[in-house]
């Protein structure tokens, strides 16, 4: 199975603050590597596909990239609307697998 | 606009069995691979089986291998869960969600969820 790594587990940060999420494949999972947020009581919701691919109606506050093992997420200004956990998911090869979760707070 | 409508979830004692349903609307329903996603009370996200768009193909976690079938009925625009044998473990929020035109794809839309509780 692909195991899935995301750093860190959780971060606070002030309004309008770069905020920068890690995720590391096991292995070469070339940019099978989405993102997702899930605010508390509420469905996950696909933000970002393929690695950098920004979904349909997503801010362009919300970024991707990387490719192989290793791959970033960011949010270029935090905004109080994503309080939120993040989460990674790749779908290079079954089982499909997910990170552990990076929650976001407001400092 | 999309919609993914879960219901069937509830408390069920341990080795019981629950169905799961999920009715889909919005979208061709019998061109996109159909996946479980569950949660864990105050956990992540485990993926727990997907089916594609025909029903030819399924996959399961090794976590419900054995106990969980997923089906679909294309006719009626809807997901099946059949959750059997069910352990304490299996406690957790469970999700549709609807992902691409084959199986390894992201997930697009998802339902609200369905609280299954597994207890004595």
């Amino acid at each position: 199975d692909i195991q899935m790594t995301q750093s860190p587990s959780s971060l606070s940060a002030s309004v309008g603050d770069r905020v920068t999420i890690t995720c590391q494949a096991s292995q070469d999972i070339s940019n099978y590597l989405n993102w997702y947020q899930q605010k508390p009581g509420k469905a996950p919701n696909l933000l970002i596909y393929d690695a950098s691919n920004l979904e349909t109606g997503v801010p362009s506050r919300f970024s991707g990239s990387g490719s192989g093992t290793d791959f970033t997420f960011t949010i270029s200004s935090l905004q109080p609307e994503d309080i939120a956990t993040y989460f990674c998911q790749q779908h290079d090869n079954l089982p499909l697998t997910f990170g552990g979760g990076t929650k976001v707070e407001i400092k | 606009e999309v919609q993914l409508l879960e219901s069937g979830g509830g408390l069920v004692h341990p080795g019981g069995s629950l169905r799961l349903s999920c009715a889909a609307s919005g979208f061709t329903f019998s061109s996109y691979a159909m996946t479980w996603v569950r949660q864990a009370p105050g956990k992540g996200l485990e993926w727990v089986s997907i089916i594609t768009s025909s029903a030819a193909t399924t996959h399961y976690a090794d976590s419900v291998k054995g106990r969980f079938t997923i089906s679909r009925d294309n006719s009626k625009n809807t997901l099946y869960l059949q959750m059997n044998s069910l352990r304490a473990e299996d406690t957790a929020v469970y999700y549709c969600a609807k992902g691409g035109p084959v199986i390894l794809s992201y997930f697009d839309y998802w339902g609200q969820g369905i609280l299954v509780t597994v207890s004595s």
